[in-house]
């Protein structure tokens, strides 16, 4: 089973701060996940990847597929960014998404 | 249409109530799955149905009976909970294959008194 470890598992920062929060995986997979939960929240998916980079307004996702690993950046921090973003991966086809166990990011005005 | 609706919002039952909880999309997804997740832990897979047959079911008590009527439509009966039961309980759809995308209700908080 692949185990998916992130970091911080807790982030504070000021508004405007650029953000970088890790995530790296133990064995090869199909796609990787960023998800962001707010508090008492669903969860909303920001990006797939199965290689390369991804940017979505003031967020950007990359993967490295021989290090095994992807980042989640966030540009211009807002306190509204605050939340729980959570990296999970596939390890095949439409396996079950294993999950890391999130970190939670405050964004302070 | 990139929505998946769950009802109700909260939910707050005794242990010898029987209650359902309902997910519907309406994206073409054929694969969908009810997640429980617990304060500050990430979510655990409960069930997956793929073409309206279930498909993984990870040791979860009976006490939690999944259903899937038609392809746009997950229930989840709860019967005789116990208090550790009360949770975020998360339904998502996904196509089958493909790009696997994973798309997630707001969620059921489910409070077992």
């Amino acid at each position: 089973k692949n185990e998916v470890e992130q970091s911080p598992q807790n982030l504070t920062a000021q508004e405007g701060e650029f953000i970088t929060i890790n995530c790296s995986y133990s064995v090869g997979i199909s796609a990787l996940h960023w998800l962001q939960q707010h508090p008492g929240g669903g969860i909303v998916s920001l990006f797939m990847l199965s290689s390369g980079k991804k940017k979505h307004g003031r967020l950007i996702a990359t993967i490295n597929i021989q290090e095994k690993h992807s980042s989640l950046h966030i540009t211009a921090s807002h306190p509204r960014d605050s939340a729980v973003y959570i990296c999970a991966v596939r390890n095949s086809g439409n396996t079950p998404l294993v999950f890391g166990k999130g970190t939670r990011l405050s964004v302070i005005a | 249409d990139t929505e998946v609706t769950q009802t109700p919002k909260h939910l707050v039952m005794g242990m010898t109530n029987k209650k359902s909880l309902k997910c519907e999309q309406h994206m073409g997804h054929r694969a969908m799955y009810w997640y429980k997740q617990k304060a500050k832990k990430p979510p655990e897979l409960m069930f997956v149905y793929s073409y309206e047959k279930l498909s993984i079911n990870e040791s979860v008590p009976s006490r939690f009976s999944p259903e899937c009527p038609n392809s746009s439509l997950l229930n989840l009966h709860l019967h005789a909970l116990q208090p550790e039961d009360s949770a975020l309980y998360l339904c998502a759809s996904s196509h089958p294959t493909g790009s696997y995308e994973q798309y997630f209700g707001p969620g059921t908080r489910l409070t077992v008194t």
